[in-house]
């Protein structure tokens, strides 16, 4: 497709499981950020990629977070001994280079932990 | 305190009325404002761009930036049903390790245009 795909789309899960979020960004964007949405608030900024490389990760909330971009292209973030503050929707978003210029987001995945 | 605060409404208004969003900011080296729309259950989609203070128009919609008050809007002319949304504005600046879409979100602001 030719936007930001995101899988799952919704997931379910109980406390202190693992959680794998996938992001497939627009062919040929550089840049890849992921965004945290909780209910009633705005995106928060959690990491962005530029190429393979984490180039800003202190959105990151604690050490149970943790994403990889290994080919410069999809990217997961995992998320280790859910709790349940970390539900909310997941956010990927890519731009072409990671110059200030127009995010394009992904649908997101909404986490519910239980 | 945040660093960028949005009435989170709701705000409804009729169909063809002007609408007004606003946000303020508390950090000077905010230089690069945005406005997204959100629908419900989807993505952000940047609607407007601008860079430092001033104006800018983009059909039925304007953006203007104060940066002496710390102040932003969005004016929506002419407001339709399909524009029930949630209006989100965002920011950055060169602090943020060079201006990159690494943004501050506002928390949103629902607007429901009643036909």
């Amino acid at each position: 497709g030719a936007g930001v795909s995101q899988t799952p789309s919704n997931k379910v899960t109980e406390k202190g499981k693992y959680v794998e979020l996938r992001c497939d960004p627009i062919s040929g964007h550089t840049a890849l950020y992921w965004y945290r949405q909780s209910l009633g608030q705005g995106p928060e900024f959690l990491i962005y990629f530029q190429g393979t490389g984490a180039a800003d990760d202190s959105g990151l909330p604690n050490d149970r977070f943790f994403a990889v971009r290994p080919e410069g292209s999809v990217s997961t973030l995992k998320i280790q001994r859910t709790e349940r503050g970390d539900s909310a929707v997941y956010l990927c978003a890519s731009s072409l280079t990671s110059e200030i210029g127009e995010l394009f987001f992904g649908e997101g995945s909404r986490l519910t932990v239980l | 305190q945040k660093e960028v605060e949005q009435d989170p409404g709701p705000l409804s208004v009729p169909e063809g009325a002007i609408v007004s969003l606003n946000c303020t900011y508390s950090n000077s080296a905010f230089q690069y404002f945005m406005w997204y729309r959100q629908y419900s259950r989807k993505g952000p989609e940047l609607l407007m761009y601008t860079y430092s203070s001033g104006n800018k128009e983009d059909g039925r919609f304007t953006a203007q930036v104060d940066k002496s008050s710390k102040y932003i809007s969005l004016f929506i002319r002419d407001s339709q049903p399909s524009d029930s949304a949630t209006y989100l504005c965002a920011m950055s600046g060169w602090d943020y390790g060079g201006a990159t879409n690494k943004l501050i979100f506002g928390t949103g602001t629902l607007l429901a245009v009643q036909p």
